[in-house]
């Protein structure tokens, strides 16, 4: 079992759309969680950090971190076809970061 | 302000020969990583250096050796190439020192896209 474990999708959304991207980790000594975003043969780029439970929001993207259940999500409002790529869960513990596989998102026009 | 460059961004080899790959930042981070990312299997961590002269073993180290050469560069090498490392790698870099709760902040270097044949 991979210790962030993410759907790879695709999940496809209308244009305008909320995307919901789930992710689910297994090691509770966790700290830190972050969602990144990798545009096809690109590199990924950090695009949220949360570090406690609830929601962070930042212009149309909204992470959202549960603890107790090990969940962490990551909303995206008014979904435009340039929000199309892989979002990448990861995981940050002592000295390494863990990632998912990723979901692809295509968002419809 | 380059980031983290990385070099070479393509290369073929033979099973058998020997490459390094570079990884310089200009951040004055003090952490830095290797990835390899593979299809269906997302961003493995092979080494990582967690402050200028330590190195430490990740998820995938078999095959692969590394060097700290400074604060800024951190390099990976290949003794003996093989057809499963034929793989996209990922140099990454972070500001904090290791063993800090958001160590997880990366900066990424653009990818080399290496084919062992």
């Amino acid at each position: 079992q991979k210790e962030v474990e993410q759907n790879s999708g695709p999940l496809s959304v209308p244009e305008g759309a909320i995307a919901s991207l789930n992710c689910t980790y297994s090691d509770r000594g966790s700290q830190s969680f972050f969602w990144y975003r990798q545009y096809s043969g690109k590199s990924p780029e950090l695009i949220m950090s949360i570090y406690s439970n609830g929601d962070k929001e930042d212009g149309r993207f909204t992470a959202q971190l549960n603890k107790a259940s090990q969940y962490v999500s990551l909303l995206i409002r008014d979904s435009q076809p340039s929000d199309s790529a892989t979002y990448l869960c990861a995981s940050g513990g002592y000295q390494k970061v863990t990632f998912g596989i990723g979901t692809k998102l295509q968002v419809i026009p | 302000n380059a980031g983290v460059t990385q070099t070479p961004k393509f290369q073929v080899l033979k099973t058998g020969q020997s490459m390094t790959l570079q990884c310089a930042q200009d951040m004055n981070h003090n952490s830095m990583y290797w990835y390899r990312q593979d299809p269906g299997m997302g961003l493995r961590l092979i080494y990582y250096s967690a402050s200028e002269g330590t190195t430490d073993k990740g998820e995938v180290p078999n095959g692969y050796n590394v060097s700290r050469l400074n604060k800024r560069e951190f390099s990976l090498r290949l003794e003996s190439a093989a057809p499963s490392q034929t793989s996209v790698y990922f140099c990454a870099s972070s500001a904090l020192a290791g063993g800090l709760s958001n160590t997880g902040e990366l900066f990424f270097g653009e990818g080399s896209r290496l084919t062992v044949l």
